[in-house]
């Protein structure tokens, strides 16, 4: 089946630094990605949807310019959690429909601001 | 927009048993997905019921759903201490963005050997 990478794994971070979040589709080309947020022991949150060669949907209540996303090719997507504070630790997955509406998901990235 | 709610949000039982989760939404739906989530990791996809299907089996999985009642059910029979994780139903809209998937919270479950 479909593979969804996403990179780094694991980052832990400083108060005000950003991160960048990659999510990759391995084999098989993506115009759309979706970004979600979860926090322990809770469910999945969608933050935006990733759209190539034009700019993201982002959720209600979700910062656009916190969070910032690009689509540039049909294989990735990256999330960039601009001046990261505390609260902004969580788990982030990405996820892209391939063969219909079946979605595949990537690993996640846990993130730890400090 | 929707929101799946499962029940219950933790369950515990011994190998061999069969364990039932069931989801409710409350809008429109095409689909409804079943995802597995073991702890700290990503999703992975068990099944996918349409609007228009009432049942659907994949091995020792059975999902059930009930457009009228807006809910879902998925069961595990036989169950495995290796099926020991959080399960979550995901429901995609009607129209344009139907891709779109809101989850539910989820059910826990653990499996004790």
């Amino acid at each position: 089946g479909a593979v969804v990478s996403q990179h780094p794994s694991r980052v832990i971070c400083k108060s005000g630094t950003s991160v960048k979040i990659e999510c990759r589709s391995l084999d098989f080309q993506a115009t759309t990605m979706f970004w979600y947020r979860q926090f322990p022991k809770k469910s999945l949150m969608l933050m935006a949807t990733s759209n190539e060669g034009s700019k993201a949907t982002y959720e209600q209540g979700v910062e656009k310019d916190k969070f910032l996303i690009n689509h540039a090719s049909l294989t990735l997507s990256t999330l960039t959690v601009t001046s990261a504070h505390p609260e902004d630790s969580s788990f982030y997955i990405c996820s892209a429909p391939s063969g219909g509406f079946r979605q595949f998901f990537g690993p996640g990235t846990r993130l730890t601001v400090l | 927009s929707q929101q799946g709610e499962e029940d219950p949000q933790a369950l515990s039982i011994q190998e061999g048993e069969n364990a039932t989760m069931n989801c409710s939404y409350k809008t429109s739906i095409n689909n409804l997905q079943w995802y597995r989530q073991n702890s700290g990791r990503g999703l992975v996809h068990l099944i996918l019921i349409r609007s228009n299907e009432r049942e659907k089996h994949s091995g020792r999985l059975r999902v059930t759903l009930d457009t009228s009642k807006k809910s879902s059910s998925l069961l595990i029979t036989a169950s495995r201490a290796a099926d020991t994780a959080s399960y979550f139903c995901a429901t995609a809209g009607s129209g344009a963005g139907s891709y779109q998937l809101t989850f539910g919270k989820g059910t826990k479950l653990s499996v004790i050997p």
